[in-house]
C-alpha cells in the first residue's frame, strides 16, 4: 500500500528539548516536504526536499532543520523547541509531475 | 496577497442539499494546477480533485467536481446530495508550475471552509 508514516503521532514536550519527527514514504517519490497547520492559517510549508542531499526552506523554516540521506527518508529536526511550534506537523510526498501530494497522518506537537 | 482566499470561513447545509464551496486564487504561472483536500475531525489531509491549469473540461470524481473559471481565477468545489459524512474542513491549494517538475515548489493553501451537515 502507497502510504507516508510519521513518527510519533502526538507528542509533548518542554522548551529546549531537541526532537526529531520521523517521516517515510515507499513510493520512491523524489519531492518531500514538510507542513505545519495552525488555527485559521491553512497548512504552510516548512522545508521541501528535491531529491537525496537536496533541501530547501520553504516559508516558515525558522527553528527547523530537516536532512535527506536516503529516498524515502526525511526527518523534521527542532533543535531547541519552542511554544510557538506547538502545531499540527504533516510530511508529504509527490512525484515531479505532481498530481497529488500524498500526505502522512500528521504529528500533534505540544511544547511547553 | 494571498495566493489562495476562501472567503467562507464557516457553513451549515442541509443533507441532501448541494454545496458550493468557494476558491479564488492569484498566480502569474501559465501552467498551475489546483487541489482540494478535506480534513476530518480525526486530522488527516484527504485528496478530493484535482485541476490542472490547461485542462478544458472541468474536473469530477464522483459527488465531487470542480467549478474551474480560469478568467475568474476561481476553483470552487461542488458537492452534489450532501451526506452527514462530509462535515469537515476543507482546503483549495495551488501548486504553480504545475507539470513542469517543480512538484518541491509545494502546495499553497488557503485557510480552509468548514462545513457542518445538519440532518
Amino acid at each position: 500500500e502507497a502510504q507516508v508514516t510519521q513518527n510519533p503521532r502526538y507528542l509533548i514536550t518542554v522548551t529546549g528539548k531537541k526532537l526529531t519527527v520521523t517521516c517515510s514514504q515507499n513510493m520512491n517519490h523524489e519531492y518531500m516536504s514538510w507542513y505545519r497547520q495552525d488555527p485559521g492559517l491553512g497548512l504552510r510549508q516548512i522545508y521541501y526536499s528535491m531529491n537525496v542531499e537536496v533541501t530547501d526552506k520553504g516559508d516558515v523554516p525558522e527553528g527547523y532543520k530537516v536532512s535527506r540521506k536516503e529516498k524515502r527518508n526525511f526527518p523534521l529536526i527542532l533543535e531547541s523547541p519552542s511554544p510557538n511550534q506547538t502545531s499540527l506537523y504533516f510530511c508529504a510526498s509527490t512525484t515531479g509531475l505532481g498530481h497529488e501530494q500524498y500526505f502522512g497522518p500528521g504529528t500533534r506537537l505540544t511544547v511547553t | 496577497a494571498q495566493k489562495i482566499t476562501q472567503t467562507q470561513p464557516g457553513m451549515f447545509v442541509q443533507e441532501k442539499e448541494a454545496v458550493t464551496l468557494d476558491c479564488t486564487y492569484d498566480t502569474s504561472d501559465q501552467s498551475y494546477g489546483l487541489f482540494w483536500y478535506k480534513q476530518p475531525s480525526s486530522g488527516e489531509m484527504i485528496f478530493l480533485i484535482y485541476q490542472g491549469s490547461y485542462d478544458e473540461q472541468n474536473a469530477t470524481e464522483g459527488r465531487y467536481s470542480l467549478n474551474f473559471q480560469k478568467a475568474r481565477k476561481s476553483a470552487n468545489l461542488v458537492i452534489s446530495a450532501s451526506q452527514l459524512g462530509d462535515s469537515a474542513m476543507y482546503f483549495c491549494a495551488m501548486r504553480e508550475g504545475f507539470g513542469l517538475g517543480r512538484g518541491a515548489d509545494g502546495l499553497t493553501f488557503g485557510k480552509g471552509t468548514h462545513l457542518i451537515i445538519q440532518p
